[in-house]
């Protein structure tokens, strides 16, 4: 069974990177079967793609998101991470991690998501 | 704002029938498949529908799922108390060249 698991700081200042890991156990990102991905959801609003990777490094991005966005694969740890610089409020949410199939919009399965506060 | 369209809200009673519905462009639902998310209350969405109108194993077949030129829907059968939660359709987007979201339709259960 496939689980994904996030951390990081669930508090970031303004102007500052937030910085997520996502952790698979059940799957190897390596298996090259899937890309990898991270959604974000502000309270109370939808759901927003911000983007995804694939375990030979090649990424692509939300374009409304895509300047202050870097995602980046460990495969030795299996694991992804998600830098996201220069927040603001507007990017607090629950963040979550996904695997994902590549040029569809299946996400399965999710992580359970953290709530990232941003604020001083 | 969302690039798929979604009614903010739908109710029904117990037993009843409703529907979903999700409107997209020719670039996401006119050219790719549909997917479809509940997310329970604090909880993480879920995969509930892929490919337009598959169910993952484990999902009731009281959910269904249909798509007709650049539109879809999510249909719900025999609705019950615990499918209280907010729903959300999904599809690629060639012109993004991304997957987009709608902006989830919450479901109350009367």
């Amino acid at each position: 069974q496939v689980q994904l698991q996030e951390s990081g700081p669930g508090l970031v200042k303004p102007s500052e990177t937030l910085s997520l890991t996502c952790t698979v156990s059940g799957d190897s990102i390596s298996s090259g079967s899937y890309y990898w991905g991270w959604i974000r959801q502000p309270p109370g609003k939808g759901l927003e793609w911000i983007g995804s990777i694939y375990y030979r490094g090649s990424s692509y991005y939300n374009p409304s998101l895509k300047s202050r966005v870097t995602i980046s694969v460990d495969t030795s740890k299996n694991h992804f991470s998600l830098k996201l610089s220069s927040v603001t409020a507007a990017d607090t949410a629950v963040y979550y991690c996904a695997r994902l199939l590549v040029g569809a919009a299946r996400f399965d399965p999710w992580g359970q998501g953290t709530l990232v506060t941003v604020s001083s | 704002q969302s690039v798929l369209t979604q009614p903010p809200s739908a109710s029904g009673t117990p037993g009843q029938r409703v529907t979903i519905s999700c409107f997209g462009s020719s670039s996401s639902i006119g050219s790719n498949d549909v997917y479809w998310y509940q997310q329970l209350p604090g909880t993480a969405p879920k995969l509930l529908i892929y490919r337009n109108n598959q169910r993952p194993s484990g999902v009731p077949d009281r959910f269904s799922g249909s798509k007709s030129g650049t539109s879809a829907s999510l249909a719900i059968s025999g609705l019950r108390s615990e499918d209280e939660a907010d729903y959300y359709c999904a599809a690629w987007d060639d012109s993004l060249s991304g997957p987009v979201f709608g902006g989830g339709t919450k479901l109350t259960v009367l």
